[in-house]
Parts: structure tokens; C-alpha cells; sequence
């Protein structure tokens, strides 16, 4: 099974600043098959990233998916009072899912 | 548009079945993609639990495979997920989800394992 480890566990940042979310995997995720989730209280996840750095649809420009292999990153290049939430990295290259831990993105 | 909604009991007793039922609409299951479950426990991440495909070959979480099922029903655009021997533990707010990645969930639903 992949273990994924996310840092920083909580970021505190103001809008307009850019934050900068890590996401590293015990052993290499194949075809960079990597997601990243948005999630706010209450709701569902939301798919921002897949293929470690195609946006989904509707996704706006300033999140920006990196990586390949064991590091990957989700870079929000100036932060949005909307974009203030938990952060979560998944792999889907094996057959058997995994998440990170997540990573929350809270105001300062 | 792929819709998803679960349902099923949101109380369980200690080492009874859970059992949830996904409900698709706007796509068929017979049409293709891997369609799982994910759980996440008040407070805490996400975990996936499982998925099945929709020829019926079916992929758990080895830390559940034991006590998990996960099944299809085409005639009806469903598929489940039955959890045997349930325990407090097991209490959390259950997904369902078309998969890989997991691009449209359901809104979530809290199941309470409790007496």
C-alpha cells in the first residue's frame, strides 16, 4: 500500500499570499496517477487536481498541480477568502486507493 | 452530469451490518469507470474503503477487505457497500464516488454505530 505524507499539517496564510502544499509517497505512484481535494465543513470533497497536474473542470487557474513519483505539490498561487480550507493528495495509479493526511490552509 | 446519492440506515448497532446503497443517475455503471466508497471519521481524513467496477470486479482497502462487500445492481443504476461486524469505530460520514480519480461524490451521509 502507498502511504502518502502531507506537510505542512496546518498553513496560516493571508489572501492574496501564495501557498505551497507538499504531498510525498513511500514508493513511486504510477503514471503520476496523484488527485488533489478541496474540502470545506460540511461538504464533499471536491476534485482539483488529477494526473498530478491537469485541472479539473471549472477549477480556476491560480491552483497548480506539480510533481512526479514520490514528490508532488499543490501550489495556490494567491490565496482567495473561498480557497481557505483542508487540502487532501490521493494516488489512483495502484488498485487500492490512498489518501494524505491532509493539509489544512487556515487565515491568519 | 453524474449524480450520486446514498441512503441507508444512519444508526447501526455494534457488530450488525452496515449497509449503504448509492443510487447513480446521468450516466449508466454499465458504461464503464470504477465506482467506490470512502469514509471519513467526525473530525478526521478520508478513507477509502473500496470500489468495484463495473464488470463486477471489486478492490478493498486490506485494512477492511475482511469485512467489506461491495456489489453492483445494473438494472437499477446502484451499486452498495455491506460492512460486517460493525463497531464504534466504524462511525463516520460515508461517500459514495465515481473514481480514478474520484470526480463526483455523493453529499455524504453519517452513519452513528452505537447501542
Amino acid at each position: 500500500e502507498i502511504v502518502l505524507t502531507q506537510s505542512p499539517g496546518t498553513l496560516s496564510l493571508s489572501p492574496g499570499e501564495r501557498a505551497t502544499l507538499s504531498c510525498r509517497a513511500s514508493q513511486s505512484v504510477s503514471n503520476n496517477y496523484l488527485a488533489w481535494y478541496q474540502q470545506k465543513p460540511g461538504q464533499a470533497p471536491r476534485l482539483l487536481i488529477y494526473d498530478a497536474s491537469r485541472r479539473a473542470t471549472g477549477i480556476p487557474d491560480r491552483f497548480i498541480g506539480s510533481g512526479s513519483g514520490t514528490d508532488f505539490t499543490l501550489t495556490i498561487s494567491r490565496l482567495e477568502p473561498d480557497d481557505f480550507a483542508v487540502y487532501y493528495c490521493q494516488q489512483y495509479g495502484s488498485l487500492s486507493l490512498t489518501f494524505g493526511g491532509g493539509t489544512k490552509v487556515e487565515m491568519k | 452530469q453524474v449524480q450520486l446519492q446514498e441512503s441507508g440506515p444512519g444508526l447501526v448497532k455494534p457488530s450488525e451490518t452496515l449497509s449503504l446503497t448509492c443510487t447513480v443517475s446521468g450516466r449508466s455503471i454499465s458504461s464503464g469507470y470504477y465506482w467506490g466508497w470512502i469514509r471519513q471519521p467526525p473530525g478526521k481524513g478520508l478513507e477509502w474503503i473500496g470500489s468495484i467496477y463495473h464488470t463486477g470486479s471489486t478492490y478493498y482497502n486490506p485494512s477492511l477487505k475482511s469485512r467489506v462487500v461491495i456489489s453492483v445492481d445494473t438494472s437499477t443504476n446502484q451499486f452498495s457497500l455491506k460492512l460486517n461486524s460493525a463497531t464504534a469505530a466504524d462511525t463516520a460520514v460515508y461517500y459514495c464516488a465515481r473514481e480514478r480519480p474520484l470526480q463526483e461524490w455523493s453529499q455524504g451521509t453519517l452513519v452513528t454505530v452505537s447501542s
